[in-house]
Parts: structure tokens; C-alpha cells; sequence
């Protein structure tokens, strides 16, 4: 079936890296993408939001690329800090449904 | 504030009892939904509802229930049908298709 996946479980990095944070979805149908953040124990949290017909978008210190040929979704996040650490997930809207989420990266940034 | 309130925090339940866990949201959003976390995993959808006094199942609707009988509320019932209860509860909810759905804290369910 359709699905929204993630390349990596984890990631780690230094304080003041960049990081990259990579997702795949399948379903070329789907035409609005999400990521969201999640620190444990609480929901998500939404950080940027992108569609289909952009490639990429900016917010603070975050920047989302979509690149529809290969089906390919990445977060961009500048000067990663320690408050970055939590699950990043992704999320696709198909048509007339709910959202479809990928099982999340773990990102842990060191000082 | 402006939010989604998800209660309780934490929930036990015993063998065959149903439970109910509480969302309300001051959001105006037309529409909520439900999504049961495991550990290490993403979000699947339970129920979502559109629209008062309508809603329609998701990816693992079975042994759960739902009512929307006002905007700002979309309570979802755990039955004693569903048997693998065990998980992390969220509730959403958006002002459209193509806005970004905004999330409780979650109700953690436990059995007893």
C-alpha cells in the first residue's frame, strides 16, 4: 500500500550543525506534505508545511525541499541546537483523507 | 489560549470496560481526528470527522468508537472489543484539507 517512510531511524549531531532529515512517500497523488516534531510524552508539533506545486519553503532556521520526480521530502534545519532533539516525522495528504505518517527520525544533538 | 485539550493524561483500564477519552478544541476547526501511537512507531488514524454529526473510519477503526455531536468536541471511546488497547491517544484537529492539523498531549492508555 501507500505509505510515507523515513531513510533514517536516527540522527545524530553536533550543536550548531546543520541537519537533514530525509523522507520517501509513494503516492504521487498526494499533494500536501508536512513535518511535525515530537518531544516525548507530548503530540506533535507542527514546524513547516509545503505543496505540491512548490519545491521549497523557509521558515525560521527550517527549510523544506520537495522534489516530486523521485518522490522526496527533506527538512532542513539550521544551527541545530539542543531544544532541537525530538522525533521528526513527516506527513502526506492524499486526497480526501486524513494525514498518512511516516514512522519518524530521531534526531539528538550533542553540545 | 487557543488549543487542543486532551484528558486525561493518563488512563487504566480493566478487562472488559470501555473507556472514554475526552478532546475539545477552541481552534473553530471543522474538522478532528484520532490516532493511536505505539512505541517507535508514527501516527495511525482511528476515526476523523469532518464535519457535527459526521465522521468516518480510518485505518484501524475496530474496537473504537466516536461521537460528534459539537464542533468543539470528538470523544472517542475505547471498547472491550479492542484488545490491544495499550498505546499513546492523539486528537486533532484542522481548519481544512490542506491545513495543518494541530495536536493535543495525548491520553496514555493502559490496561490493568
Amino acid at each position: 500500500g501507500e505509505s510515507v517512510g523515513l531513510h533514517l531511524p536516527t540522527l545524530s549531531v553536533q550543536e550548531g550543525d546543520n541537519s537533514i532529515i530525509n523522507c520517501a512517500y509513494s503516492n504521487s497523488a498526494s499533494d500536501y506534505f508536512i513535518w511535525y516534531k515530537q518531544e516525548s510524552g507530548k503530540g506533535p508539533q507542527f514546524i513547516i508545511d509545503i505543496r505540491s506545486n512548490m519545491d521549497k519553503r523557509q521558515g525560521q532556521r527550517v527549510t523544506v525541499l520537495l522534489n516530486k520526480t523521485v518522490k522526496h521530502l527533506s527538512l532542513q534545519i539550521a544551527a541545530t541546537q539542543p531544544g532541537d532533539s525530538a522525533v521528526y516525522f513527516c506527513a502526506e495528504n492524499q486526497a480526501g483523507t486524513a494525514l498518512i505518517f511516516g514512522k519518524g527520525t530521531t534526531l539528538s544533538v550533542s553540545s | 489560549d487557543g488549543g487542543i485539550t486532551q484528558s486525561p493524561k493518563y488512563l487504566f483500564r480493566k478487562e472488559g470496560q470501555n473507556v472514554t477519552l475526552s478532546c475539545e478544541q477552541n481552534l473553530n476547526h471543522d474538522a478532528m481526528y484520532w490516532y493511536r501511537q505505539d512505541p517507535g512507531q508514527g501516527l495511525r488514524l482511528i476515526y476523523y470527522s469532518q464535519i457535527v454529526n459526521d465522521f468516518q473510519k480510518g485505518d484501524i477503526a475496530e474496537g473504537y468508537s466516536v461521537s460528534r455531536e459539537k464542533k468543539e468536541s470528538f470523544p472517542l471511546t475505547v471498547t472491550s472489543a479492542q484488545k490491544n488497547p495499550t498505546a499513546f491517544y492523539l486528537c486533532a484537529s484542522s481548519a481544512g484539507r490542506d491545513q495543518p492539523q494541530h495536536f493535543g498531549d495525548g491520553t496514555r492508555l493502559s490496561i490493568l
